[in-house]
């Protein structure tokens, strides 16, 4: 089975830009999660996915916004890019069945550069 | 859900036995113990997963003690390519409610030495 996958992998863009974020999540998975990675910060939960429908948030600016659609896939958004949005991001899945833990598998990340 | 503490960081050197122990004081009846392995610049990779006692798979172990207010991650006869950080964590059953939070800590980063 194939796993998460994001695109693009890597993105340079510069200070005030937007940026859009895909992932496809492993197949048969409905949640859909984003972290933000960075050396000072670490790993933080952005937002949870679940049926369309944003279940869960971490604490961000509104700049950061995503959504997923009828097949999981999901997209990720940051407008008015800053500096300190550089990071890896990172996408996880997983089925959200209900009882026992619901394990996370994450993808390779999208690392952006702003400039 | 539970907040975990962990070495900062440990040596070994190729072909022993490491185990990595996490601090799960106030870990919750509904949380199980997740360990994940991240290599720098790439997504962190599920290792192991328990809820008490001892679980193996091909990759490692885990021992969590009744009280289950710590757990063990060991990993027999590590190599090189074993130096990464490792995370543990708890994240709740889910039942329905809102998922998808993992709480990741500073991590443990393991070097292995020749």
């Amino acid at each position: 089975k194939a796993g998460v996958t994001q695109t693009p992998r890597y993105l340079i863009k510069t200070r005030g830009q937007q940026v859009t974020l895909s992932c496809s999540p492993i197949s048969g998975h409905r949640s859909v999660s984003w972290y933000q990675q960075t050396p000072g910060q670490g790993l933080q939960f952005l937002f949870e996915y679940f049926s369309e429908t944003q279940r869960n948030k971490g604490n961000f600016p509104g700049r950061f916004s995503g959504r997923q659609f009828s097949n999981s896939r999901s997209e990720m958004n940051v407008s008015t890019l800053e500096l300190g949005d550089s990071a890896l991001y990172l996408c996880a899945s997983s089925l959200a069945r209900s009882g026992g833990a619901d394990t996370q598998y994450f993808g390779p990340g999208t690392r952006l550069t702003v400039l | 859900l539970a907040k975990t503490t962990q070495p900062i960081s440990m040596d070994s050197y190729e072909g022993q036995e490491v185990n990595i122990t996490c601090s799960h004081n106030n870990i919750a009846t509904n949380d199980y113990i997740t360990w994940y392995q991240q290599f720098p610049s790439q997504g962190p990779r599920f290792i192991i997963q328990g809820y008490k006692t001892k679980v193996t798979n091909e990759v490692a172990s885990l021992f969590i003690p009744a009280d289950r207010k710590s757990s063990t991650l060991s990993l027999p006869r590590v190599s090189l390519s074993d130096t990464a950080v490792y995370y543990c964590l708890g994240n709740s059953m889910n039942y329905g409610g809102s998922q998808g939070n993992l709480i990741f800590g500073k991590g443990t980063k393991l070097s292995v030495k020749p």
